[in-house]
C-alpha cells in the first residue's frame, strides 16, 4: 500500500511569489492534516480535512495559506505571497477516522528568499 | 506557549544499553500520546502509542511509560541500536473536540557502536 506522497519535495522561490504544495493521502484515509516545522522547532498543525471539509484550520497562519481538498482526494496548500518566515518543511498526514494514528508523507522542503 | 516539551535536544547511548527519552505535558486534557521517529530527509514515522487509561504499553524493543500526575511519559529503547539513531518526537491529543497532535521539539538520539 502506498504511503502519504508529497510534492515537490523542495521548492526555493522569491519573497512575493507563489507556491503550491500538494498531498496524496493513504488510499481510503477521509481524514488529512496539514503540519510545518520551521527551523527545526516543533512540528505544528496547520489544518485538518475529514473528506472535502475543512474540521480545524486553527492552526492556519494568516490568509496567505489557502488549502483546499477538492473531491477529498489531495489536498494542495497554496502561500500567497510568500514570506521570508514562511520558510519550513511542510507535512501532510492522513488517517482513515480521526482517532486513529495520523501517517506522515515525507514532507516539502521551502525556501524563501 | 507550549505544551508538549522535551528537554533534552540530543542523547548519545551505547549500543546495546538502553535509550531514555522524556517528554513533559502540561495540559491535563490530552489523553493520547505518541512517539515518533524521524531520519534526515525523511517524515515521521509512527513508533508507539498509549492511551490515558493505560501507564504502559510495549512493541518489542520500544516501551512508553506514562505518568499522568507528573504529566510525564517515557519511552525507553532496550536494547538500543545504531539504526536507531534519529530525532524523536512525543506528541499529544485529545480524543474529544480536536484531533491534531501537539508535538514537542524533538530529541536527537545516537547510538554509538
Amino acid at each position: 500500500e502506498a504511503g502519504v506522497t508529497q510534492f515537490p519535495s523542495h521548492s526555493v522561490i522569491e519573497k512575493g511569489q507563489t507556491v503550491t504544495l500538494r498531498c496524496d493521502p493513504i488510499s481510503g484515509h477521509d481524514n488529512l492534516y496539514w503540519y510545518r516545522r520551521v527551523m527545526g522547532k516543533e512540528i505544528k498543525f496547520l489544518l485538518h480535512f475529514v473528506k472535502e471539509s475543512k474540521q480545524d484550520e486553527s492552526g492556519m497562519p494568516n490568509n496567505r495559506f489557502l488549502a483546499e481538498r477538492t473531491g477529498g482526494t489531495y489536498s494542495t496548500l497554496k502561500v500567497q505571497p510568500a514570506e521570508l518566515e514562511d520558510s519550513g518543511v511542510y507535512f501532510c498526514a492522513s488517517s482513515q477516522g480521526p482517532l486513529e494514528t495520523q501517517y506522515f508523507g515525507p514532507g516539502t522542503r521551502l525556501l524563501v528568499l | 506557549d507550549q505544551q508538549v516539551k522535551q528537554n533534552s535536544p540530543s542523547l548519545s547511548v551505547q549500543e546495546g544499553r538502553i535509550s531514555i527519552l522524556n517528554c513533559d505535558y502540561t495540559n491535563s486534557m490530552f489523553d493520547y500520546f505518541l512517539w515518533y521517529k524521524k531520519y534526515p530527509a525523511e517524515g515521521p514515522t509512527f513508533l508507539i502509542s498509549i492511551s490515558s487509561i493505560k501507564d504502559k504499553n510495549e512493541d518489542g524493543r520500544f516501551t512508553v511509560f506514562l505518568n499522568k500526575s507528573a504529566k510525564h511519559l517515557s519511552l525507553h529503547i532496550v536494547p538500543s541500536q545504531p539504526g536507531d539513531s534519529a530525532v524523536y518526537f512525543c506528541a499529544a491529543s485529545m480524543a474529544s473536540g480536536t484531533y491534531k497532535y501537539i508535538f514537542g521539539t524533538g530529541t536527537r538520539l545516537k547510538v554509538l557502536a
